[in-house]
Parts: structure tokens; sequence; C-alpha cells
């Protein structure tokens, strides 16, 4: 069966710190990865995405994820993170085989604290 | 240049009633999706639409729930005799290709359902 999971449902730290948000997924096929983030009472936003190509994508806020497949990561990570980073992050996956869909992790909930 | 529109953002009902979401894709955008967040939970599939068309409804419960894409106006997801454990929010996404493509889904804000 397809699945995402996200190893740390809380991760709190401290403002300036880095942290690292870890995301493996099931697969016997190639994927699409994706990190969302969502703020209280928002939708999601799009972070970054791996599509094909070099393993470290960068995206929005600092925010960077490697992809590593023979290990079927997709951790996401950023160097020094801010009190405005507190929220929820998504880590989801599309299989380029079968149903066209994304399937979602359980979500990271990262606070900063000062 | 808006972003995808869901409305209402807040929905109360009673048990027994009928619920009615609403969402208006991004411009250009053909291909809809929606998802349901139970709470402390990350989201969950429920159907892919294009225009006028359902592409895969594996994630619809089998009873009550049912979606729409009409060639003109918004994707509607349609709750019938709601029970509590309807309470959730129902996120649309769009994008102007399917999943397979490389572009990704982009959010509206959600509708939040609560059933009294």
């Amino acid at each position: 069966a397809q699945s995402v999971t996200q190893l740390d449902s809380q991760v709190p730290v401290f403002e300036e710190a880095p942290v690292e948000l870890r995301c493996n997924y099931s697969s016997s096929v190639s994927v699409y990865l994706f990190w969302y983030v969502q703020y209280p009472n928002q939708g999601l936003q799009l972070l970054l995405k791996y599509l094909s190509g070099s393993t470290l994508v960068k995206g929005i806020n600092g925010f960077e994820a490697e992809f590593n497949k023979s290990q079927t990561s997709f951790h996401l990570r950023k160097p020094s993170v801010h009190i405005s980073d507190t929220a929820e992050y998504f880590c989801a996956v599309s299989y380029l085989q079968g149903a066209q869909k994304l399937v979602f992790g359980q979500g990271t909930r990262l606070t900063i604290n000062p | 240049n808006a972003g995808v529109m869901q409305n209402p953002r807040h929905l109360v009902r009673r048990r027994g009633q009928e619920a009615r979401l609403r969402c208006s894709p991004m411009k250009g955008h053909s291909h809809v999706y929606w998802y349901r967040q139970l709470p402390e939970e990350g989201l969950k599939f429920m159907v892919y639409l294009q225009k006028e068309n359902i592409i895969d409804e594996s994630g619809m419960p089998k009873e009550r729930f049912s979606a729409e894409f009409p060639k003109e106006g918004p994707s509607i997801l349609r709750i019938q005799q709601v029970v509590r454990g309807d309470s959730a929010a129902y996120f649309c996404a769009s994008s102007p290709f399917g999943v397979l493509s490389n572009q990704p889904q982009h959010f509206g804000d959600g509708t939040r359902l609560s059933i009294l």
C-alpha cells in the first residue's frame, strides 16, 4: 500500500536553531515529492517539490529538502528557524503509476520557542 | 490572480441536514481535487474531477457523499444526512493538469464543517 510516514508528530526547537523534519514513503515506482506548510485555520502552501534532477531542492522561506531514493526519504531542513515558522508541515507523495492523487503524511507540528 | 476559493469558510449543520461545499479553482485550472482533514490527522484524498467528469472517487465514502464539477460554475462537494463523524476540514485543490504532470496542486483555505 502507498503510504507516507512523518516520524515526528511534534518538534519543538528554539529560535535560530536548525531543524529537520523527517519523511519516509513506501514506493516501488517513481514518485514526485512535496512539502506543504499549513498555518492555523489556513490551507496548505507549497514549500518545495522534487520532480527529478538534483536530489537537493530549495524552497521558500529558507527551507530545503533532500531526496534519498535508497532510503525512500525526503527530509525537510532549515539551518536557522524563526518564530514565524511555527506551523504544521506535511510531506506528500504522488505516485507516477496508479491513482492521480497526493498521499499525505500525518503532519509534524513545528513549535518555535523564543 | 485569485487563488483557489472555497466557501463557506465555516459551516455548521445539525445531524441529518445536507452540507454543500463550494470550490472555485484557480483561473486556467481544469483539475480539481477534494481532501478531508480529520482533527489531528493529515489530509486524505476523496475525489478527483475534471470539468463534467469524475476521474477518481476512490476516497469517497460509498454513501451520502457526492461531488460534481459542472461545465460552468464551481465544484460542489455534497454531503447528505450529515453525521457527527463528518465534522472535519474539507480542502479543495486545483492544478492546470493532472498529478502525473509536474504541476503542483494549489490549495484553498478549506471549509470547516461542524455537525451539532
